[in-house]
């Protein structure tokens, strides 16, 4: 069975600061996907990144960067000069590569509170 | 392009009574999914489709039903609701091998 750790619950910040949310994961199978998704205070979910097994290659989008490490079994994100507009609760999720679709395993979150 | 759709957005129930949340994707997506959302525990897989027709259960199916009739359509009904279903429920799709786009999720509350 799969299973994803986000051992923070809650993560408080000032603005400018710079946070990295950690996500770890277990799982048998080599081939699996590893995401993040984003659920502002508007509560709908939106997608921020998918990385497969094979590419441990970290990522970087503007202010956001992964860092993905089989070693260790974590796909930390981190966000640079937190704004405001990161407060959100951040979902690290895995699915399986094998099967084309994606029954995601989700962890419990992590509440990102950035004030002003 | 409106994505993923649910309907309705909120809804509150009484002990005993059905209902139906429908879930509607313009992507053509093969795969669709259901998902319910409880404080503290995440998301948790309910019940998936891979094809028009097709079902199956995930992580926590019982209580709930569901249909596929057509390729954009994935339903999810409540037989006899229990508070122990108040949750906020998540509709997603996805291609094969792409991330999956979720809908702007179903409150529901069981009194």
């Amino acid at each position: 069975a799969q299973k994803v750790t986000q051992a923070q619950t809650e993560i408080s910040v000032v603005e400018k600061e710079d946070v990295t949310l950690d996500c770890v994961y277990e799982t048998r199978d080599t081939t699996y996907y590893l995401f993040w998704y984003k659920q502002p205070p508007s509560g709908e979910l939106v997608f921020l990144i998918r990385r497969n097994s094979f590419d441990e290659q970290n990522e970087i989008s503007g202010r956001y960067s992964w860092n993905f490490q089989k070693s260790t079994s974590s796909f930390n994100f981190t966000i640079t000069a937190s704004q405001v507009v990161d407060s959100a609760v951040y979902f690290c999720a895995l699915s399986l590569m094998n099967t084309g679709f994606q029954k995601l395993v989700f962890g419990t979150g992590t509440r990102l509170l950035v004030s002003p | 392009n409106a994505g993923v759709t649910q309907t309705p957005k909120f809804r509150v129930l009484k002990t005993g009574q059905s209902m139906t949340l429908l879930c509607a994707q313009d992507m053509n997506h093969e795969y669709m999914y259901w998902y319910r959302q409880d404080p503290g525990m995440g998301l948790r897989l309910i019940h998936y489709s891979v094809g028009e027709g097709t079902t199956a259960k995930g992580e926590v199916p019982d209580g709930y039903n569901v249909s596929r009739l057509k390729k954009q359509n994935f339903l999810l009904g409540l037989e006899s609701a229990a508070p122990s279903q108040t949750s906020v429920y998540f509709c997603a799709s996805s291609a094969r091998n792409t991330e999956a786009f979720f809908g702007q999720g179903t409150r529901l509350t069981v009194v």
